[in-house]
């Protein structure tokens, strides 16, 4: 069954700086990856998703995020972060239900304290 | 913003009674989702429905139904509430499913004592 690993629960942060967030996934069959975003009190909102081409895939707010199918990872990145990108990260891989149906399957999520 | 209500936003309850959260979407999407978000969990997928009538389980449904009498809403019952059931619940729509970008409403926080 595929599964998802976020490593960091929490990854603090100075404004500015670069970050990165681990994402790991298993699975035996191709996959597709998404990046959510939450902001506090809110939903859930898509960053970027993988879906097939290129490896490297472009989402809103700066954030980018590569597909290494050897590694099975999918790490988010983003240069420089503001104080606004404070919020919580999901990664999520697509999975087949015995239905046919394809549902996500979410990690636990990494909390990103951005501080000045 | 996909335009997706979910009411209550709050809702405190007692053990053993009966709960109905109600989503509501304006973008007439095929599919909708219901959600628990629990710490060290993440979003798990209760129930989902590809259609009017259609629904059909997700991996935590123990405990939980849904109905979807229109394209609009898809309800959430909780026959009888348990204190396990205490969690944050978000409804998401999407177009199509699978690969599909799924749009999330602002949740609904229920506590069961």
């Amino acid at each position: 069954a595929q599964s998802v690993t976020q490593l960091d629960s929490q990854v603090p942060v100075f404004e500015e700086a670069p970050v990165e967030l681990r994402c790991n996934y298993s699975s035996s069959v191709s996959v597709y990856l998404f990046w959510y975003v939450q902001y506090p009190n809110q939903g859930l909102q898509l960053l970027l998703k993988y879906l097939s081409g290129s490896t490297l895939v472009k989402g809103i707010n700066g954030f980018e995020a590569e597909f290494n199918k050897s590694q099975t990872s999918f790490h988010l990145r983003k240069p420089s972060v503001h104080i606004s990108d404070t919020a919580e990260y999901f990664c999520a891989v697509s999975a087949h239900m015995n239905t046919g149906f394809q549902k996500l399957v979410f990690g636990t999520g990494t909390r990103l304290l951005v501080s000045p | 913003d996909a335009g997706i209500t979910q009411s209550p936003r709050h809702k405190v309850t007692e053990t053993g009674t009966p709960v109905t959260l109600r989503c509501h979407q304006t973008e007439n999407h095929r599919y909708m989702y219901w959600y628990r978000q629990d710490p060290g969990h993440g979003l798990r997928l209760i129930h989902y429905s590809y259609g009017v009538k259609d629904t059909d389980k997700g991996e935590v449904s123990d405990g939980y139904s849904v109905s979807r009498s229109k394209t609009e809403d898809f309800l959430l019952t909780l026959e009888s509430a348990t204190s396990s059931q205490t969690s944050v619940y978000f409804c998401a729509i999407s177009r199509e499913g699978g690969a599909d970008t799924q749009y999330f409403g602002p949740g609904t926080r229920l506590t069961v004592l």
